[in-house]
């Protein structure tokens, strides 16, 4: 069964200093590939999505995250991060059928110090 | 375009009591899915929905089962609730086409608190 690992429950970084959250996955086959956000009492927000299109891809609010075949591994990075950014992030996976069964990660909680 | 809507946003039940909470996918989206959110067991995936037909289904007892509509709009239903069913319930709404890679896009989730 496909699973997904996000190390580091909790990472805090100072304002403007580079966000790295990790997450790697178990497949044989690579999946798509997700990162969502979630802010308190919100739903999930998609920042970005690998399809097989490029290995390097772009999100929204200055994130981006590269796929990485043989390290079967998708981080995230944003290269300063702003205070806005403090927020859950879950990596997830799907496999590429017809399945729309999205496999989460137990999340990473950001903290951005002033 | 609309997001997807769930109703309502916050519930509270005693237990024993049974639950429905209603979903309204994005207009021309025809899968829907249904994850439960808690703090001891993360994101659980419980089922999806396309069509009106389920597609797939997560590990979670029968007390808990859905249904979809003509119109793609779901409801999921809870039956004999336990505390443990304490959950953000959050519905996800897909194109759902075959082996694509559209994303989903989840609604604002309903808080179902059982005493």
């Amino acid at each position: 069964a496909q699973s997904v690992t996000q190390l580091g429950s909790h990472v805090s970084v100072s304002e403007g200093a580079l966000v790295l959250l990790r997450c790697n996955y178990s497949s044989s086959v690579p999946p798509y590939l997700f990162w969502y956000v979630q802010y308190p009492n919100q739903g999930l927000q998609l920042l970005l999505k690998y399809t097989s299109a490029a290995t390097l891809v772009k999100g929204i609010n200055g994130f981006e995250a590269e796929f990485k075949k043989s390290e079967t591994s998708f981080h995230l990075t944003k290269p300063s991060a702003h205070m806005s950014d403090a927020a859950e992030y879950f990596c997830a996976v799907r496999p590429m059928d017809s399945s729309y069964k999205l496999i989460f990660g137990s999340g990473t909680r950001l903290l951005v110090r002033p | 375009k609309a997001g997807v809507t769930q109703t309502p946003r916050y519930l509270i039940k005693t237990r024993g009591q049974q639950v429905t909470l209603s979903c309204s996918p994005i207009s021309g989206h025809r899968s829907v899915s249904w994850y439960q959110q808690t703090p001891g067991q993360g994101l659980q995936f419980l089922f999806e929905y396309f069509s009106e037909t389920q597609r797939n289904k997560g590990n979670f007892p029968g007390r808990f089962s859905g249904r979809q509509f003509s119109n793609s709009r779901s409801e999921m239903n809870v039956s004999t609730l336990e505390l443990g069913d304490s959950a953000l319930y959050l519905c996800a709404s897909s194109l759902g086409a075959a082996g694509d890679s559209a994303e989903a896009f989840f609604g604002q989730g309903t808080r179902l608190t059982v005493v």
